[in-house]
């Protein structure tokens, strides 16, 4: 069965510096899509990187980064340069062949310090 | 142009009581996803439509929860009975088309509190 794990329930960074959210996941499928996203106060779930199974290189958009290791099943999320609108809620998410859910971990709290 | 929108934002029912929630998705988009968000946890997948059609609804809970989208746009979640364990986050999604990588967009949610 499907399953997302992640196990940062609260992480702290300071401004200007690197952080690295945590995901590991697990399916028995070979073709499945890595998905993470930010959740803000204000509650609207917000799109940032993509990583497919069979794509050879990490994915980046921007300051994201997903640092992917298939071997270990896990797709862990960068961001460089942290802002203050940074902090918000980060979800790990994963789709496969076997239907068209999409499945969430419980997610990761980070504050970014000034 | 317009995202995705859920009305109404916020819904305060009582146990026993019948409540309909919307979405819209955004224009010319044919899959849309209705989701679940209990506090503190991750959304919930409850079911997919690709049109008119559920494609998937493995994830409603059980037979008090239903959910159309008869002409292919705005969507409709409705809950009969409802429970106080119905306190949630219902969320929206909509994409282009299915596929394994398509990109959800998300609306801001319907804060359901069911005393």
């Amino acid at each position: 069965a499907q399953k997302i794990t992640q196990t940062q329930p609260g992480m702290f960074v300071q401004e200007k510096e690197a952080v690295t959210l945590d995901c590991t996941y697990d399916t028995s499928d070979q073709s499945y899509g890595l998905f993470w996203y930010k959740q803000p106060s204000s509650g609207e779930m917000i799109f940032l990187i993509y990583q497919g199974s069979y794509d050879e290189q990490n994915a980046t958009e921007g300051r994201y980064s997903l640092n992917f290791q298939k071997a270990r099943k896990s797709a862990n999320l960068v961001i460089s340069a942290s802002q203050l609108g940074d902090s918000a809620m980060y979800f790990c998410a994963m789709r496969d062949t076997g239907g068209f859910k999409t499945i969430f971990g419980a997610g990761t709290r980070l504050f970014v310090k000034a | 142009g317009a995202g995705v929108s859920q009305t109404p934002s916020n819904k305060v029912t009582e146990k026993g009581k019948y409540v309909e929630l919307r979405c819209d998705p955004i224009s010319g988009h044919t899959a849309l996803y209705w989701y679940r968000q209990s506090l503190g946890q991750g959304p919930e997948f409850l079911i997919y439509f690709q049109g008119t059609g559920a494609a998937d609804d493995s994830g409603l809970p059980n037979d008090r929860f239903f959910a159309v989208r008869p002409e292919g746009s705005v969507s409709t979640l409705k809950i009969q009975r409802t429970e106080r364990g119905d306190s949630a986050v219902y969320l929206c999604a909509s994409s282009l088309e299915p596929g394994l990588s398509d990109t959800q967009y998300f609306g801001p949610g319907t804060r359901l509190t069911v005393l």
